[in-house]
């Protein structure tokens, strides 16, 4: 049973563009949650998902972020126009349920904006 | 959620017990304790966590005391894998697990 994937490991891009950030979660997994960490610092909540709902999103700057998990694929976790302060270490983790006790994470992706 | 609170590193022998401080003094009656590891910036591992009883599976041990404000988490016998920031959150049972990982105490286990 594969763990959590996600894309790209590592992405670089320049200010003003846009990053695109995927997250696969484990089999039989539909909630998703993902979190940012910012260097020497600990991880931070952006937003949890299910299926098709965005069920907190209280973490989620109020602009240029965004995030999805459609019914079919991955979750998506879409930044735009980025700014040197997004870089950063963004893990996504999944669980079967909201109230199971353990979130399984995935290694990250690492956004360098130039 | 309750706010948490850890030395920032600690040192410990290979193959010696490693013992983890957590103070969590305004922790309320529904609020859980729970323990996660990250080794070197990769994701967050989940280790254990408890409510009032102390727990103990295949990677470590979780001491709770008795008036909840403190925990302890033990591993028994540390290895070099072991070196990690270690992670306790106090999360509220009917809550959508949103995780506030704080600075975490750096273990090292040295050999």
């Amino acid at each position: 049973n594969a763990g959590v994937m996600q894309n790209p490991r590592h992405l670089v891009r320049r200010r003003g563009q846009e990053a695109r950030l995927r997250c696969s979660p484990m089999k039989g997994h539909s909630h998703v949650y993902w979190y940012r960490q910012l260097p020497e610092e600990g991880l931070k909540f952006m937003v949890y998902l299910q299926k098709e709902n965005i069920i907190d999103e209280s973490g989620m700057p109020k602009e240029r972020f965004s995030a999805e998990f459609p019914k079919e694929g991955p979750s998506i976790l879409r930044i735009q126009q980025v700014v040197r302060g997004d870089s950063a270490a963004y893990f996504c983790a999944s669980s079967p349920g909201w109230d199971y006790n353990e979130q399984f994470f995935g290694p990250g992706t690492r956004l360098t904006v130039l | 959620d309750a706010k948490t609170t850890q030395p920032p590193s600690m040192d410990c022998a290979e193959g010696r017990a490693a013992n983890l401080p957590c103070n969590h003094s305004t922790i309320s009656g529904n609020e859980y304790v729970y323990w996660y590891r990250q080794i070197h910036s990769q994701g967050p591992q989940y280790i254990i966590h408890g409510l009032k009883n102390n727990e103990t599976n295949e990677m470590a041990s979780l001491i709770i005391t008795e008036d909840r404000k403190s925990s302890t988490l033990i591993l028994p016998h540390a290895t070099l894998r072991d070196t990690a920031v270690y992670y306790c959150i106090v999360v509220s049972s009917g809550s959508a697990r949103q995780l506030t990982f704080g600075s975490g105490t750096q273990l090292t286990v040295l050999p």
